[in-house]
């Protein structure tokens, strides 16, 4: 399968603790993003890479979020001190032209206790 | 600022029957339009898109989008529903915002394929 890889599928942690999530996108798209979605609602950007270059964060995204693309492959997503507001699906999408759609991985559902 | 309206939390149909999901949008210039669905504990796969030319668009697994632009709207179509079509559909608008191409997601329409 070539599709959009995420790591881990389901994360469940205590308030305070900091995770990281990991995405692997179809190997030739050098565009990447993030969102958030939350039960009820659409995915939410929350920022995007374009090779390994940060080019766009949303306002949703707090500092207590990080992204990184090092070498313009992989992405993680770091949420340092979690709070409960955090609990959501984080999803990862890949393109190879900004005019092609984004292809989605099947998202890493985050728990906090 | 952009945004998509999908007026509908759940539409239900008979299998068989035609279906259709409705999409409004709000933005500045020219919009991408794009349906996505999503089955449970899935990520979003790719339906159809409109950039340009014929206002009907047609996509995977039968489906269909005819794009308005006096009304604003892109409904989600099929001219005969499955069972299998049973899923949560969202419509995306695509458009500069501060420089980037952002794009924005519907809330979602839960759709009801009934045997």
């Amino acid at each position: 399968d070539t599709g959009v890889s995420q790591n881990p599928r389901h994360k469940i942690t205590k308030r305070g603790q900091n995770v990281t999530f990991r995405c692997d996108p179809i190997s030739e798209h050098n565009r990447l993003y993030w969102y958030r979605q939350t039960l009820g609602q659409g995915p939410e950007f929350l920022t995007y890479f374009q090779n390994e270059a940060q080019l766009e964060k949303s306002r949703l995204l707090s500092d207590r979020f990080s992204a990184e693309r090092p070498k313009g492959s992989f992405s993680t997503l770091e949420i340092q001190r979690t709070e409960q507001g955090d609990s959501a699906m984080y999803l990862c999408a890949s393109s190879l032209e900004k005019d092609q759609p984004q292809h989605f991985g099947d998202g890493t559902r985050l728990s906090i206790l | 600022a952009q945004s998509v309206a999908q007026p509908e939390d759940q539409v239900n149909v008979a299998e068989g029957n035609p279906l259709t999901v409705k999409c409004t949008y709000s933005v500045s210039g020219n919009p991408y339009l794009f349906w996505y669905v999503q089955y449970p504990n899935r990520g979003l796969q790719f339906l159809l898109k409109y950039i340009t030319g014929d206002n009907l668009v047609k996509g995977s697994y039968g489906f269909e989008a005819e794009f308005n632009k006096s009304q604003t709207s892109f409904h989600l179509k099929k001219p005969s529903a499955l069972v299998s079509d049973s899923a949560l559909y969202f419509c995306a608008v695509r458009a500069y915002s501060g420089g980037y191409q952002k794009v924005t997601f519907g809330t979602g329409t839960k759709l009801q394929v009934i045997p």
